[in-house]
């Protein structure tokens, strides 16, 4: 079954900097790749997904980007701000009726 | 998107005990699924609900432990059978209304 690997674990940042996470998955097969933020005692929020038939993907603050050759997407958020302090998971399916296969999470601080 | 609601949402049981999770949706949906996030975990998908056929669980997942209901096609139930400290975890619906998935809004549950 898939494989999905997220990095890093723990990522703390400067308020106003931009952050990166990355993950790899492993099978060939997937095609849809969404990036959810949970902040603690809450349920996680959809925040930005891409498909297999785009390269990249942007809104407002928050990009992501896709290499299906190498099979690994990013998460990349520019001007962090403190409330985007939170854990953020990425995720793979093969669409259509598949549920998803979750890295392990990233806790993004944001230091003031 | 899609407003989902779960019952309860947190409960504290007896090991060898069952709890029957509920999750309501606001909209007739095909796809549900079951996650279980083991505390300060990842998500791990359990099942997924299909109405009028038999849930198909993921590897690690039986359905003599999580047996699963889905009557129609705006609700679903998961139980989880003769409990452990081990099961102790939140459990989220999911559903995916479009090509998008949304979380309810879990239920932890503890089993001492």
């Amino acid at each position: 079954g898939e494989n999905v690997e997220q990095h890093p674990s723990t990522l703390s940042v400067q308020e106003g900097d931009s952050a990166v996470i990355k993950c790899t998955y492993s099978d060939s097969a997937s095609n849809y790749f969404p990036w959810y933020k949970q902040e603690l005692g809450k349920r996680p929020q959809l925040i930005i997904d891409i498909r297999s038939n785009v390269g990249e993907k942007k809104d407002q603050r928050i990009a992501v980007t896709l290499n299906k050759t190498a099979k690994h997407f990013s998460l990349h958020i520019t001007e962090t701000q403190p409330e985007d302090s939170a854990v953020y998971f990425c995720a793979a399916s093969k669409g259509g009726a598949d549920g998803l296969t979750f890295g392990k999470g990233t806790h993004l601080i944001i230091q003031p | 998107s899609a407003v989902i609601s779960q019952k309860p949402s947190r409960d504290i049981c007896q090991r060898g005990t069952s709890l029957t999770i509920q999750c309501q949706v606001d909209s007739q949906v095909t796809m549900m699924f079951w996650y279980r996030q083991q505390p300060g975990q990842s998500l791990t998908l359990i099942a997924t609900a299909n109405q009028g056929s038999e849930a198909t669980y993921e590897s690690g997942f039986v359905i003599d432990k999580f047996p699963i209901s889905r009557p129609n096609l705006t609700f679903s139930t998961l139980t989880v059978s003769n409990m452990s400290p081990e099961d102790s975890s939140i459990y989220l619906c999911s559903v995916l209304p479009g090509l998008e998935q949304f979380f309810g809004p879990g239920t932890r549950l503890t089993v001492l």
